[in-house]
């Protein structure tokens, strides 16, 4: 079966640094995915991880590990609109849209 | 502007209703999807169309039925609403079959009274 667990909510700082993470249990792993989902909004896409390393895209970092089954998203320099639900899900074989996801991780940013 | 656009946004119903949901996008792209998100917000794949070609169908009553007349729109019709199908559905599209960068619309929350 699939497994896909992350934390269900963090509470952060603005100005500073969060990390999510999710562990992933998958036969057929292609790819690890983050999206950001603010409330009653549409999720859009952040950031793909196909090999193991880290992927960085302005404040936001992703990191993979295949042997370990786990990644994380790194955010820097918070602020307070990056308050959203943060979506970890893996794709399998050669049906990439084919998205698994977790459960999300809400984030929220005090001042 | 609006890449993917879902339409109608909010849709109230009784038990029993036959009910469609619209989804264009003018992203060009060739593959589409109908995700459902539940109260608990799991996001989870329903079915995709590439090239109007029906490629995932997971394990969803048949009383749901997607249609999918050119590559840019996908219809989801659902038959004889329960009061389980209530969930914001979420249509997206790609670049491709492979990828797992999607374009989601802005949903459609469906409830049934």
């Amino acid at each position: 079966g699939q497994n896909i667990d992350q934390p269900t909510e963090m509470t952060a700082t603005e100005g500073a640094i969060v990390q999510i993470n999710c562990t992933y249990q998958t036969s057929g792993f292609n790819g690890l995915f983050w999206y950001q989902q603010h409330a009653g909004e549409a999720p859009t896409f952040l950031s793909y991880n196909v090999l193991d390393g880290l992927e960085e895209k302005g404040r936001f970092s992703s990191f993979l590990s295949r042997s370990k089954g786990y990644s994380y998203l790194l955010l820097k320099e918070l602020q307070m609109k990056d308050s959203a639900s943060y979506l970890c899900a893996v794709s399998r074989g050669n049906q990439g849209g084919k998205l698994i996801f977790g459960q999300g991780t809400e984030l929220s940013v005090k001042p | 502007d609006t890449a993917v656009s879902q339409t109608p946004k909010y849709l109230v119903t009784q038990m029993g209703n036959d009910k469609s949901i619209k989804c264009e996008q003018n992203l060009g792209h060739d593959t589409m999807y109908w995700y459902k998100q539940d109260s608990k917000k799991f996001l989870k794949i329903m079915f995709s169309y590439n090239n109007k070609e029906l490629i995932i169908n997971e394990t969803v009553p048949n009383r749901f039925s997607p249609k999918s007349p050119d590559k840019a729109h996908l219809n989801l019709h659902i038959n004889s609403l329960e009061l389980g199908d209530s969930a914001v559905y979420f249509c997206a599209s790609s670049l491709g079959r492979t990828t797992g960068e999607l374009f989601f619309g802005e949903g459609s929350r469906l409830t049934v009274l």
